[in-house]
């Protein structure tokens, strides 16, 4: 089992919809939550970052960390065509567990 | 806003033959870290670097691949000889300090290998 498990795509949906994307972790030393996004032939960006349980709101963005669950959540309001690209979560530790650990990641595509 | 640097950005090789790519991090940036990205997966460590110093490279096949970063400021990712196996996307990030406290990585462009 990986330690990071990424829902499978890809993923369509129209433009306007509520977008909802979920990655669940084994990993108890985790703390460091984040989404990055990357576009086809580009490195990834990060989108959103948490520490610990909760969320956290950026704009048409929502992250939301369940640590009891080990699961993490984004979701994207009012989609648009721009939001098309890979979505990968990633977490980490600290110190000698400072490295990111990434999901598999799942393409988007949202329709005009 | 400060970037992380990549060249080159696309390299096609023949299997058997020595490649490097090299990046720049973020000036200050302390911490250099180097990811492979094979298509359709999401990146995985080969090394990482606090300065100078290697602090990670348990992920680094070290038969072939070698990893330098000198002054502690730029890195040089070395393969040989490249496999077909090795054709992937090698992506460098770099964050302010990962040990004293927990920084964001910022990412590269990437350099895309493909091995023939």
């Amino acid at each position: 089992q990986k330690e990071v498990e990424q829902d499978p795509g890809p993923l369509s949906v129209p433009e306007g919809a509520i977008v909802s994307l979920n990655c669940t972790y084994s990993n108890s030393a985790f703390q460091y939550f984040m989404w990055y996004r990357q576009y086809s032939r580009k490195g990834p960006e990060l989108l959103m970052y948490t520490y610990s349980s909760g969320n956290k709101e950026d704009g048409r963005f929502t992250a939301q960390v369940d640590k009891s669950s080990k699961y993490i959540s984004l979701f994207i309001r009012d989609s648009q065509p721009s939001d098309s690209a890979t979505y990968l979560c990633a977490m980490s530790g600290t110190g000698a567990n400072s490295k990111l650990t990434f999901g598999k990641g799942i393409t988007l595509s949202v329709r005009p | 806003e400060a970037e992380v640097a990549q060249s080159p950005r696309y390299k096609i090789t023949e299997k058997s033959q020595a490649v490097a790519f090299w990046c720049d991090p973020i000036s200050g940036h302390a911490t250099l870290y180097w990811y492979r990205q094979i298509l359709g997966q999401g990146p995985e460590l080969l090394v990482q670097f606090q300065d100078e110093s290697v602090v990670d490279d348990s992920q680094l096949p070290k038969d072939r691949f070698s990893a330098e970063r000198l002054k502690g400021v730029d890195s040089t990712l070395k393969i040989q000889p490249a496999e077909l196996g090795d054709s992937a996307m090698y992506l460098c990030a770099s964050s302010l300090d990962a040990w004293t406290r927990r920084e964001t990585q910022y990412f590269g462009p990437g350099t895309r290998l493909l091995v023939l």
